[in-house]
């Protein structure tokens, strides 16, 4: 079956740009989450959705990170005015009942 | 706040022998432990996970166990092969922490034929 998908898988983007990363979870997964995976470190949590229900966000780094998820299933994480710092990669996953986690394959995003 | 740690940060070994990659996490109300597998250019991949209730769980080549008193889990790989190469994370999650799950750096395998 189809797993997480994410898009764009690869964004360059020009300091003080803005961006949207859009993932696709797993159909009927209530629960998805961000992360930000920095060069050759483990996925730091962002944010967390139940549903359309933003019930944590305590990872975002900065009020220039938002994340959205208007209808419970597509999620959009925006960066406004990136900044070269904000270069890494985007991971996305879903989950349903229980604590298993299904990433995505992620956005590696490049600022310059 | 919750930590985990890991170590090697980097493992070779030959081709059938063994690989071990331990684990130290900070929060004693850590309740699940996963072990992810992320090949070049994917997102990690679940390749197995424990409870608190459990000290140990196989499936197969590996296996995963767990010392709740002294806060350490390990990843055990028997008879490795080529396509074990990868990047290997543990991560901690808390049943009192909101909805975090806390990752470890990662464990490059290298597994030489």
């Amino acid at each position: 079956g189809a797993g997480v998908s994410q898009s764009p898988r690869y964004k360059v983007a020009k300091r003080g740009q803005d961006v949207a990363l859009r993932c696709d979870p797993i159909s009927g997964h209530v629960s998805l989450f961000w992360y930000q995976q920095a060069l050759g470190q483990g996925p730091e949590f962002l944010t967390y959705f139940q549903n359309e229900a933003q019930l944590d966000k305590s990872g975002l780094p900065s009020d220039r990170f938002f994340a959205e998820r208007p209808e419970g299933s597509v999620s959009t994480l925006k960066i406004q005015r990136t900044q070269q710092e904000d270069s890494a990669v985007y991971l996305c996953a879903s989950s349903s009942a229980g604590d298993t986690q299904y990433f995505g394959p992620g956005t590696r995003l490049t600022v310059l | 706040g919750e930590n985990v740690e890991q170590h090697p940060s980097t493992l070779s070994v030959q081709e059938g022998d063994s690989a071990v990659i331990k684990c130290t996490y900070s929060d004693s109300a850590s309740n699940y432990f996963p072990w992810y597998k992320q090949e070049l250019g994917k997102g990690p991949q679940l390749i197995i996970d424990i409870r608190s209730n459990v000290g140990e769980k196989k499936d197969q080549r590996i296996a995963v166990t767990l010392n709740k008193t002294a806060k350490h889990f390990s990843l055990h790989i028997t008879e490795t092969q080529p396509e074990d190469s990868a990047v290997y994370f543990c991560a901690a999650k808390s049943n009192t922490g909101g909805f975090k799950t806390i990752f470890g750096a990662g464990t490059r395998l290298f597994v030489k034929a």
